[in-house]
């Protein structure tokens, strides 16, 4: 059974940093994409980045609003994908979920997303 | 970045009613797109990919349709867990995005 599940939520101030896990099981990690997508409260689904799989060098791209402050990667062993985020911004606060992406034509969409961890950026 | 614009925004429906919720890009995107229906506190969940294939589990009451801009989602004999908010996505370009979301209430 695929699995994913986040962890590294919490309270930052603005300007700080904070990681965040995607714990994945029940799938080989390192043959598949990743992103990350979040929700701020009350709001819609923004897609925060993508990792590839060990194929493609796990290379990135990144949504323009976070790129320059946000880090993924991987470590095989524990089967984890993470994200890094740096110099913080009220507007980061959200719901940050990982989902796992898979290809027909040439083309990954989501099939499989974990359950979520919140991010709250505050004074 | 390739616009997601979703109508409507909510609808009030009863169950056993027919639902449809269009989706509409700014650029054509071929059949890469995907539907996502989110319940409250919950993650979301994948419904369709490629316009129209079910994900696996996902009962056939659901079906979605279109090819380069225009997209449709229907759910045929709408069921009580069907009540929640449903996105589109596509994915032929960086950056992904999303749809604004259509609630789907009970009327």
């Amino acid at each position: 059974e695929v699995q994913l599940v986040e962890s590294g939520g919490g309270l930052v101030q603005p300007g700080g940093s904070l990681r965040l896990s995607c714990a994945a099981s029940g799938f080989i990690f390192s043959d598949h994409y990743m992103d990350w997508v979040r929700q701020a409260p009350g709001k819609g689904l923004e897609w925060v980045g993508r990792s590839r799989n060990k194929a493609k060098s796990y290379t990135t791209e990144y949504a323009a609003s976070v790129k320059g402050r946000f880090t993924f990667s991987r470590d095989e062993s524990e089967n984890s994908l993470y994200l890094q985020m740096n110099s913080l911004k009220t507007e980061d606060t959200a719901v940050y979920y990982c989902a796992r992406a898979v290809v027909m034509d040439g083309h990954y969409y989501f099939d499989y997303w974990g359950q979520g961890t919140l991010v709250t950026v505050s004074s | 970045d390739i616009q997601m614009t979703q109508s409507p925004s909510s609808l009030s429906a009863s169950v056993g009613d027919r639902v449809t919720i269009t989706c509409r890009a700014s650029q054509g995107i071929s059949n890469y797109l995907s539907w996502f229906q989110q319940k409250p506190g919950k993650a979301p969940k994948s419904l369709i990919y490629a316009a129209s294939n079910l994900q696996s589990g996902v009962p056939s009451r659901f079906s979605g349709s279109g090819s380069g801009t225009d997209f449709t989602l229907t759910i045929t004999n709408l069921q009580p867990e069907d009540f929640a908010t449903y996105y589109c996505q596509q994915y032929e370009n960086y950056p992904r995005t999303f749809g604004g979301g259509t609630k789907v209430e009970i009327k």
